[in-house]
């Protein structure tokens, strides 16, 4: 089954405009979240995570933000930028197995000019 | 500093072959995992090797095996190939294991079983 969902296969952006990623999850023993942007015929980038006992956490242009009791969490880019376009994928690891990262399918985002 | 880095980058196999794939993490960095990732399964954790101990394995079966050198590296084989196996491997790295460490991965090797 599959633990971690990206509902959204694909999501386009104009420059300058903000691009909301979206994860669900279903495993409540998930603790820790991460993203990562993939490029093509490159492994996956880090970009944030945000472990469960928060609801926020920023870095420069990018916020991941967890909503426990709708086991949602999403990743807003602002402002997105052409270099920004790759797909993103949402993880999640559990206590105690906090190396064995659960993924989701990964959407793709393209920033338009 | 260097990143993680994976030996084939491509690789053609035939049916019921074995392959052996590498992964050197970064430097200072104990924690190698692996995972698959194909088209229709996204990306899948295969194992963990930490202090040359496997610490945690994902639902793959017994064809798929791993180790780790004392130095960090890691290898992984896959015995009897099947056309299934066809996929990019991916190796990651961390500082640490057992705790939410980022993982860094590298590269991949694309592998093609024909």
């Amino acid at each position: 089954d599959q633990q971690v969902k990206q509902n959204s296969p694909s999501l386009s952006v104009q420059e300058g405009r903000i691009s909301i990623l979206n994860c669900d999850y279903t495993n409540s023993m998930f603790d820790y979240f991460l993203w990562y942007k993939k490029y093509p015929a490159e492994g996956p980038t880090f970009l944030i995570s945000i472990s469960s006992i928060k609801d926020k956490n920023e870095d420069g242009r990018f916020t991941v933000f967890l909503n426990k009791s709708a086991k949602h969490l999403s990743l807003h880019i602002v402002p997105s930028q052409p270099g920004d376009s790759a797909v993103y994928f949402c993880a999640a690891s559990g206590a105690g197995t906090a190396s064995k990262l659960t993924f989701g399918t990964g959407t793709r985002l393209q920033v338009t000019l | 500093k260097a990143g993680v880095t994976q030996t084939p980058r491509y690789l053609i196999k035939t049916r019921g072959q074995q392959v052996t794939l590498s992964c050197s993490p970064i430097s200072g960095h104990r924690s190698v995992s692996w995972y698959q990732q194909t088209p229709g399964q996204g990306l899948q954790f295969l194992f963990e090797y930490f202090s040359e101990t496997q610490r945690n394995k994902g639902n793959f079966p017994g064809r798929f095996s791993g180790r780790q050198f004392s130095n960090s590296r890691s290898e992984m084989n896959v015995s009897t190939l099947e056309l299934g196996d066809s996929a990019l491997y991916l190796c990651a790295s961390s500082l640490f294991a057992g705790s939410s460490y980022e993982q860094y991965f590298g590269p991949g090797t694309r592998l093609t079983v024909t």
